[in-house]
């Protein structure tokens, strides 16, 4: 069972920053917040991860509490083509990719 | 530098059938993970190969299997087919085993009749 959640769905207005949030209370030590996106009839694609510190890249950041118990996507300048489901993920790193159902994030014009 | 290719990408074959599908990683990756994804379940892990051999394996019965070749290619095999395997099939290609990205396929839509 995945071990994260996330809520079903979150409204985001075009040029916004769409925050994303996760829970993830039981997290073990060893293992990372991981985050993908699938749009819609794609695969998956990977956006970002993180142990514990805050991460950044061309796509988004991440923000992962103190007690790592739960993390926050952020997608600064959010897209009509940011339309996706979004999951967040726990696991040791080189383990199985277990997804939940993820958060379906609707950017509106 | 080519994708993540799955073929085919689109199948229907009728209960009691086999069937097999195929993906070719990323040149240079070496590990291959499939997925099944369905409306009611969503994303379900089915197996990793890594150097031909598979190192983690998801929950699905024996039905499901799957193998690598020396140059990284895989195949999943359903046998008897049930209504219940129509599913989007999507495989995974990563540099090493369990490495942080996947890159993921198109997909296999397969419809059961």
């Amino acid at each position: 069972d995945a071990k994260t959640t996330q809520p079903p769905s979150m409204d985001c207005a075009e040029g916004r920053a769409a925050n994303l949030p996760c829970n993830h209370s039981t997290i073990s030590g060893n293992e990372y917040v991981y985050w993908y996106r699938q749009i819609h009839s794609q695969g998956p694609q990977y956006i970002i991860h993180g142990l514990k510190n805050n991460e950044t890249n061309e796509m988004a950041s991440l923000i992962i509490t103190e007690d790592r118990k739960s993390s926050t996507l952020i997608l600064p300048h959010a897209t009509l083509r940011d339309t996706a489901v979004y999951y967040c993920i726990v696991r040791p790193r080189r383990d199985k990719i277990i997804f939940g159902k993820g958060t379906r994030l609707h950017i509106l014009p | 530098k080519a994708g993540v290719t799955q073929t085919p990408r689109y199948l229907i074959k009728t209960r009691g059938q086999q069937v097999t599908l195929s993906c070719s990683p990323i040149s240079g990756h070496r590990s291959v993970s499939w997925y099944q994804q369905t409306p009611g379940q969503g994303l379900q892990f089915l197996f990793e190969y890594f150097s031909e051999t598979q190192r983690n394996k998801g929950n699905f019965p024996g039905r499901f299997s799957g193998r690598q070749f020396s140059n990284s290619r895989s195949e999943m095999n359903v046998s008897t087919l049930e209504l219940g395997d129509s599913a989007l099939y999507l495989c995974a290609s990563s540099l090493e085993q369990g490495t942080d990205t996947q890159y993921f396929g198109p997909g296999t839509r397969l419809t059961v009749l």
